[in-house]
């Protein structure tokens, strides 16, 4: 079946870096993905959707300067943290979009635990 | 603005006994519902999806059902075992060129005792 790979899984880094986060469609094209971010107890937020070779579409509230979104293959989007602090520890999961035959599939993958110190 | 609600934040029961999880919406009009499950530390897994005029869907012990006049769907586990002890979300889709933007509830953690 369809597979989503995303990458670190898990991520400590200190206060002021950078973290890039990967999400991969490991056997088919995904025009569009997700980024969502989850807090400890509480739902998936939806962050942005990322469309391959345009800009990624943000949500209301999230800083695209500080979540940049890079979509530059139809198998490949990253988010990049910029300047991390310890309230941007959480849990980020990102889906994709792909259109098989007569329908269309989502596909989730497995999260990165960002913490910040 | 957009409500999703999980009827409870967790659910005990004992082995063998069936679930049911409620997930109450407002101010939307989905076309799709769909539920997945969450083990700590993981992403999400689809298990079922529904869509707008479709009142009962099932799969192996799963059911859901959909209720658009009520705005609210169901989510049954029948013969539970405490392997389906996961966090339970549920969450709606426009559809359309928005498919697959979802809007999640709280989800309800749910417990199954042997």
């Amino acid at each position: 079946g369809a597979v989503v790979s995303q990458h670190p899984s898990r991520v400590i880094c200190k206060s002021g870096t950078s973290v890039k986060i990967e999400c991969r469609s490991l056997d088919f094209q995904a025009t569009t993905m997700f980024w969502y971010r989850q807090f400890p107890k509480k739902s998936l937020m939806l962050m942005a959707t990322s469309n391959e070779g345009s800009k990624a579409t943000y949500e209301q509230g999230v800083e695209k300067d500080k979540f940049l979104i890079n979509h530059a293959s139809l198998t490949l989007s990253t988010l990049t943290v910029t300047s991390a602090h310890p309230e941007d520890s959480s849990f980020y999961i990102c889906s994709a979009r792909s259109y098989r035959g007569s329908s269309e599939k989502l596909f989730f993958g497995s999260g990165t635990q960002l913490s910040v110190l | 603005s957009q409500k999703i609600e999980q009827n409870s934040e967790a659910l005990n029961i004992q082995e063998g006994k069936t679930a049911t999880l409620t997930c109450n919406y407002t101010n939307y009009s989905p076309a799709y519902l769909q539920w997945y499950r969450q083990d700590p530390g993981r992403g999400p897994v689809f298990l079922l999806l529904i869509r707008e005029n479709e009142k009962e869907k099932r799969k192996e012990r799963l059911k859901v059902t959909f209720d658009t006049t009520l705005k609210q769907s169901l989510f049954h586990i029948t013969a539970s075992q405490p392997a389906d002890s996961a966090t339970y979300l549920c969450a709606l889709d426009a559809g359309g060129t928005s498919y697959g933007k979802l809007t999640f509830g709280q989800g309800t953690i749910l417990t199954v005792h042997p």
